[in-house]
């Protein structure tokens, strides 16, 4: 069993959808949880950092943390054909090691 | 203000072959550390640098080494390449201090043939 588990999809949504991914993990010592955007030939970009559980928000981005079901998620309400790409969730396994998902392929269909 | 840099882009060996990737950290930065990501997957923690030693290591053989030098930049040296060595290395950078706040390079897509 992975330590994380995220459905790769893909996903194809219209212009304007509110969209959600969400990520598994079995590790309950991980205390750090971010989310990552990738696009195509590029290096992931830092979308959103929580620590431990609860909701952070940032724009039309809003990750949660339920910490007691090792579920996270990530909310993209508006969403744009910009924001196609693909989104790595990330856990903190100590130093610099992050632990990644799969990643969830977007589509945003105009 | 440069983000993380990674050179080559782009790189082709045979198998059996030695390569080397370059890093230059985010200003301000003095940590760096090392992923290797496959085609479709997410990416695996190689090695993390700090003050010019291996801090951590994942699940790689020693075939993959490193190297910090006193500014902060890095070295990842892969001996002996095998075909499923072929991936997009990315280097990240970070402060020693906000250890879990990664910031990535673009990376270098190596191919063995």
């Amino acid at each position: 069993q992975k330590e994380v588990e995220q459905d790769p999809g893909p996903l194809s949504v219209p212009e304007g959808a509110i969209v959600s991914l969400n990520c598994t993990y079995s590790n309950s010592a991980f205390q750090y949880f971010m989310w990552y955007r990738q696009y195509s030939r590029k290096g992931p970009e830092l979308l959103m950092y929580t620590y431990s559980s609860g909701n952070t928000a940032d724009g039309r981005f809003t990750a949660q943390v339920d910490k007691s079901s090792k579920y996270i998620s990530l909310f993209i309400r508006d969403s744009q054909p910009s924001d196609s790409a693909t989104y790595l969730c990330a856990m903190h396994q100590g130093a610099q090691k992050l632990v990644f998902g799969q990643g969830t392929r977007l589509t945003i269909n105009p | 203000d440069a983000g993380v840099t990674q050179s080559p882009t782009h790189l082709i060996k045979t198998r059996g072959q030695q390569v080397t990737l370059r890093c230059s950290p985010k200003s301000g930065h003095d940590t760096v550390s090392w992923y290797q990501q496959a085609l479709g997957q997410g990416p695996q923690f190689i090695f993390q640098y700090y003050e010019e030693e291996e801090r951590q290591r994942g699940n790689f053989p020693d075939r993959f080494s490193g190297h910090q030098f006193p500014n902060y930049s890095s070295e990842l040296n892969v001996n002996a390449l095998l075909l499923g060595d072929s991936a997009l290395y990315l280097c990240a950078s970070g402060s020693w201090v906000i250890n879990e706040k990664l910031f990535f390079g673009s990376g270098t897509q190596l191919s063995v043939l």
